[in-house]
Formats: C-alpha cells, sequence, structure tokens
C-alpha cells in the first residue's frame, strides 16, 4: 500500500524556520522525481519544488526561491522541505507527491504550515 | 513562467450531465498536461497525464485531449463522487504551474 505522509507543519513566526518531511512508503520511491506543492486557505494549487530521483536535480518556484531547500535521503525513503525566511503568505497545506506523469503517481495528505506573529 | 487558464472557474451540473473543462497555455507545451481532482478537505488526485492518458485505476468516464496550447478534461456521464475541483498543470517547463481550478458543484 503506497503512502506519503509528511509532517513537520505548526504554528511559526513570520521570518523563522521550519523544515517538512514526507515519509514514503509501498513504492519505488529512489526511482521518483518528488515535489512539494502547497495550497493556501480557500485558494488553488501552487507547485512549490521538485527533486529528481537521485537528488542531483531540483527547481523552485519563483515565489520560494532562495529561501526554500528541497532535499531527499533515498536510505531512509524520505523527502524534505527546509523553509527559511518564512512570510504570511507561505501560510498553507503543504503536499509532497510523487509524479513520473506515467499513469502511477502519487500524493501524500498534506500538513499544515500556519506563519503568524 | 507559462501561464495556465482554466474555463469556466465554476460551474453547475446534473448527475448524468456531460461536464468540459477548457485549460489553455499562454504558449505551446506540446502535450505535457496533467489534470488533478481535489475534493474539500483532500488532497489532490491525479486523474490524467500526457494530456490523454488516464492515470491507473481512473475510470473512463473521465477523457482529456489537446496538444500545443488548449486542452479539454470531459466527464462523459456525472456523478455525485465528481463533484470537486479540477485543476490543469503544466509540466513541459520549471516552474511547473497549475490552472486556477474548475469548480463543479451539483445543480
Amino acid at each position: 500500500q503506497v503512502q506519503l505522509v509528511e509532517s513537520g507543519g505548526g504554528v511559526v513566526q513570520p521570518g523563522r524556520s521550519l523544515r517538512l518531511s514526507c515519509a514514503a512508503s509501498g513504492f519505488a520511491f529512489n526511482s521518483y522525481a518528488m515535489h512539494w506543492v502547497r495550497q493556501a486557505p480557500g485558494k488553488g494549487l501552487e507547485w512549490v519544488a521538485v527533486i529528481s530521483y537521485d537528488g542531483s536535480n531540483s527547481y523552485y518556484a519563483d515565489s520560494v526561491k532562495g529561501r526554500f531547500t528541497i532535499s531527499r535521503d533515498n536510505s531512509k525513503n524520505t523527502l524534505y522541505v527546509q523553509m527559511n525566511s518564512l512570510r504570511v503568505e507561505d501560510t498553507a497545506v503543504y503536499y509532497c507527491a510523487g509524479l513520473l506523469y506515467s499513469g502511477h503517481d502519487y500524493w501524500g495528505r498534506g500538513t499544515l504550515v500556519t506563519v503568524s506573529s | 513562467d507559462i501561464q495556465m487558464t482554466q474555463s469556466p472557474s465554476s460551474l453547475s451540473a446534473s448527475v448524468g450531465d456531460r461536464v468540459t473543462i477548457t485549460c489553455r497555455a499562454s504558449q505551446g507545451i506540446s502535450n505535457y498536461l496533467a489534470w488533478f481532482q481535489q475534493k474539500p478537505g483532500k488532497a489532490p488526485k491525479s486523474l490524467i497525464y500526457a494530456a490523454s492518458n488516464l492515470q491507473s485505476g481512473v475510470p473512463s468516464k473521465f477523457s482529456g485531449s489537446g496538444s500545443g496550447t488548449d486542452f479539454t478534461l470531459t466527464i462523459s456521464s456525472l456523478q455525485p463522487e465528481d463533484f470537486a475541483t479540477y485543476y490543469c498543470q503544466q509540466y513541459n517547463n520549471y516552474p511547473l504551474t497549475f490552472g486556477g481550478g474548475t469548480k463543479v458543484e451539483i445543480k
């Protein structure tokens, strides 16, 4: 059974940092490019970042570039995102997703990050 | 960045109706277009990749078409479980971008 379980969300003050994790099981994690996608309250989906299957390449949305860092540990089947200099507008549910765009794509249930003073 | 524009932003339909949602890219993206379904309070679910290919387990009432800049998602006979918000996403270029979503509501 495929599972992607995000953790690490919570309430944080503007300017502070937070690290989210996503634990994967039930599929070949080390074969998948992994993404973070977020959704602000009442808003649509926003793509955040992607990391290649082996961690050698990563890309970011302009809104988080220079502040967020995506990483992965294939030995632990875990995806991460380090979020620095958080802003109020980073408040959202953060989803991790394994997307190959080839028939078997997977999504986690999300973790809520609230940036507020 | 490639802008993805969905229309309509919302629609009301009855059970059994045929529904079509349109997605337009600001530049050509070949067929690098995916569709997702999201129900309230739930994670997105992948429906279609490469514009017209169903994800594993997705029923054949869903279909996608298009190439270049214009794409459609069609639900052939709307069922109660299909009432949700649908998003398109281009994966031709980084940064990846989603459309604004189409909320399908019960008439």
